[in-house]
């Protein structure tokens, strides 16, 4: 294990339905990141997170909602998704993303199915 | 603005073979460049990075990346490819002077074909 924890591993849900990826770390990072890898793909990010606060949100439609309630956990919340968000969601963690020499330590990802 | 690219969608190559996959990057000062690997239905794994000193970096599973300033280039190479070295593999940048996240490459599959 990286040390990033993600769950559930795989999630099929359908349009109407809430649900919430969780994303933990137990590295001591200070920021956090979702990261949206579709097929065929580049990785988009999605949203970031520094000492708990939202520092960048990349147009991100509101059917997505982020909530970090401290250094360690991450969620996005889902509601009315529609079948082109099926993708892997990554979560990953970072030292102080102000010092550029620390790379990400990503999670295994969240299989996302929406029917 | 940082950019990465990597100009190969799928690379094969012959087990025992030597491996190159490539990447180019632009940004406005100096770069920070990391490799990291995707195996199937996993997120991406740390491989090596460049920071500063020698252009050579040597990284985990016998891989290694020349940074290269005059071309903007950051090729990852392995002398002797292996069949579990198949995987998707991605260069990222980060804008030591200008930017504050990493921006990644489209990726690049390799196959190493037995």
């Amino acid at each position: 294990e990286t040390g990033v924890t993600q769950t559930p591993r795989h999630l099929v849900m359908g349009m109407t339905n809430k649900k919430s990826l969780k994303c933990e770390q137990h590295l001591g990072h200070n920021a956090m990141y979702w990261y949206k890898q579709s097929a065929k793909k580049p990785l988009e990010l999605m949203f970031v997170y520094n000492f708990k606060e939202q520092t960048e949100n990349n147009s991100v439609p509101s059917r997505f909602s982020p909530e970090c309630p401290n250094s360690s956990h991450l969620f996005l919340h889902l509601h009315t998704l529609q079948p082109e968000d099926s993708a892997l969601y990554l979560c990953a963690s970072s030292q102080d993303p102000g010092q550029g020499g620390y790379g990400y330590t990503f999670g295994s990802g969240t299989r996302l199915t929406v029917v | 603005a940082q950019s990465v690219a990597q100009p190969e969608d799928q690379v094969n190559v012959a087990e025992g073979n030597p491996l190159t996959v490539k990447c180019t990057y632009s940004v406005s000062g100096n770069p920070y460049l990391f490799w990291y690997v995707q195996y199937p239905n996993r997120g991406l794994q740390f491989l090596l990075k460049y920071i500063t000193g020698d252009n050579l970096v040597k990284g985990s599973y016998g891989f290694e990346a020349e940074f290269n300033k005059s071309q903007t280039s950051f090729h990852l190479k392995k002398p002797s490819a292996l069949v579990s070295d198949s995987a998707l593999y991605f260069c990222a940048v980060r804008d030591l002077d200008y930017g504050q996240n990493f921006v990644f490459g489209p990726g690049t599959r390799l196959s190493v074909l037995p």
